[in-house]
């Protein structure tokens, strides 16, 4: 089945503590893309990734890192994480290079920082 | 990209057509008509998108007025599964980064 998973779907956590939120892709996409949602803000990108050893920050990218060593996996890393990165996350990612814009996200991680 | 306004919230009964209104007046002869919905914290998921011309897949329709100033999508027979934030997103296709601008979408509850 076609899926974008993320792992894991929650997480608590306490300030500084480094973690990584994974995502991969069954899909052979090229475009990868990751997401916070939080009420009131609606959707912003943090960062994406055109293809492999490809990244590029989105709107939001303070205090995330990524990296894109296979096309299938996108991890994203909060080395040192803040109460304000408390969020829902979402990773997409796209085929097309025409209309990248028709995307498949996964399901999310709830996150919370104490 | 251009802006997209749309009702904050609709009912519909189940079984019906839900009729998803969408304004893009400002939209440019490049610029696609996207659709996606959310049900509630889940991640987002794509239905249909169109540039002229109407079209149709297994999920919904999307008509698009022949001045591309408005769009609607069409959900032909809802059910209670629908229920869901609906965005209409208009950006043009391709480029550097694919990144998608939700709006507040229109809060669609199909009623029993």
């Amino acid at each position: 089945e076609a899926q974008v998973t993320q792992n894991p779907r929650y997480l608590i956590t306490v300030t500084g503590k480094k973690l990584t939120v994974t995502c991969s892709q069954n899909m052979n996409h090229e475009y990868m893309s990751w997401y916070r949602q939080d009420p009131g803000l609606g959707l912003r990108q943090i960062y994406y990734s055109m293809n492999v050893e490809v990244t590029d920050k989105g709107d939001v990218p303070e205090g995330y890192k990524v990296s894109r060593k296979e096309k299938r996996n996108f991890p994203l890393i909060l080395e040192s994480p803040s109460p304000n990165q408390t969020s829902l996350y979402f990773c997409a990612s796209s085929l097309s290079h025409l209309l990248g814009e028709t995307q498949y996200f996964g399901p999310g991680t709830r996150l919370l920082v104490l | 990209d251009a802006k997209t306004t749309q009702p904050p919230s609709m009912d519909c009964a189940e079984g019906r057509a839900a009729n998803l209104p969408c304004n893009h007046s400002t939209i440019s002869g490049n610029e696609y008509v996207y659709w996606y919905r959310q049900i509630h914290s889940q991640g987002p998921q794509y239905i249909i998108h169109g540039l002229k011309n109407n079209e149709t897949n297994e999920m919904a329709s999307l008509i698009i007025t022949e001045d591309r100033k408005s769009s609607t999508l069409i959900l032909p027979h809802a059910t209670l599964r629908d229920t869901a934030v609906y965005y209409c997103i208009v950006k043009v296709g391709g480029g550097s980064n694919y990144k998608l601008t939700f709006g507040k979408g229109t809060l669609l509850t199909v009623n029993p």
